[in-house]
């Protein structure tokens, strides 16, 4: 059971424009939803992360949409650069019991940015 | 501040053997999480180490297992490998109690023949 279903698979856009990736949860009970970069050979590096009682945040050039009634929240990156260039995983957790904190992960989203 | 390190880098190993995978978590951090990572899929949570007990473990048999030492730093251990645990392994060590952000840590790529 897919518990967060990421979309698109993969994404191209050009140099300054907005990609947005959307994710779907279906546990009510996550309470944390951050978003992931990753290049390859390398480790997941936190992006951005949002809470359910806020509908958006902005750190930078990356927006977290979160609608908590579709269950649904996108990463936008504004003026994108081709260094942005990456594979983006949203991700979901809940606290249950002391530090178990676990992420489940969407399947990923391959961006390339042109120049 | 160091961050997550991971060793080693990459590993080959062949179908039946053992490997340990290790872990030393980012400065002042407690809690270990190890994911394993097909290649094109999104991590997938194995287990987590708080203050040297297994806190949560996810769906990976029993020939997974681990160890946190007093220092936080973590060993991953599976026992008779099998082709279908070539992956890259990551190591995301947290602060627990004061938030669940999770900082990973490069990774080890296992190859299994």
């Amino acid at each position: 059971q897919q518990q967060v279903k990421q979309s698109p698979q993969s994404l191209i856009v050009q140099k300054g424009g907005i990609p947005i990736i959307n994710c779907a949860y279906e546990n009510t009970a996550f309470d944390y939803f951050p978003w992931y970069q990753q290049f390859p050979g390398k480790g997941p590096a936190l992006l951005i992360a949002i809470r359910p009682d806020v509908s958006e945040k902005k750190e930078g050039r990356f927006t977290i949409s979160f609608n908590k009634s579709a269950k649904q929240f996108s990463l936008h990156i504004m003026d994108s650069q081709p260094g942005d260039s990456a594979t983006y995983f949203c991700a979901a957790s809940m606290g249950s019991g002391a530090g178990s904190y676990q992420l489940t992960f969407g399947k990923g989203t391959k961006l390339s940015v042109i120049p | 501040e160091t961050g997550v390190t991971q060793s080693p880098t990459h590993l080959i190993k062949t179908r039946g053997q053992q490997v340990t995978l290790r872990c030393s978590s980012q400065s002042g951090h407690n809690t270990v999480s190890w994911y394993q990572q097909a290649l094109g899929q999104g991590p997938q949570f194995i287990f987590q180490y708080y203050r040297e007990e297994e806190n949560g473990r996810g769906n990976f048999p029993p020939r997974f297992s681990g160890l946190q030492f007093p220092n936080y730093s973590s060993e991953l251990n599976v026992n008779a490998l099998e082709l279908d645990d070539s992956a890259l392994y990551l190591c995301a060590s947290s602060l627990a109690a004061l938030t669940d952000t999770q900082y990973f840590g490069p990774g080890t790529r296992l190859t299994v023949l």
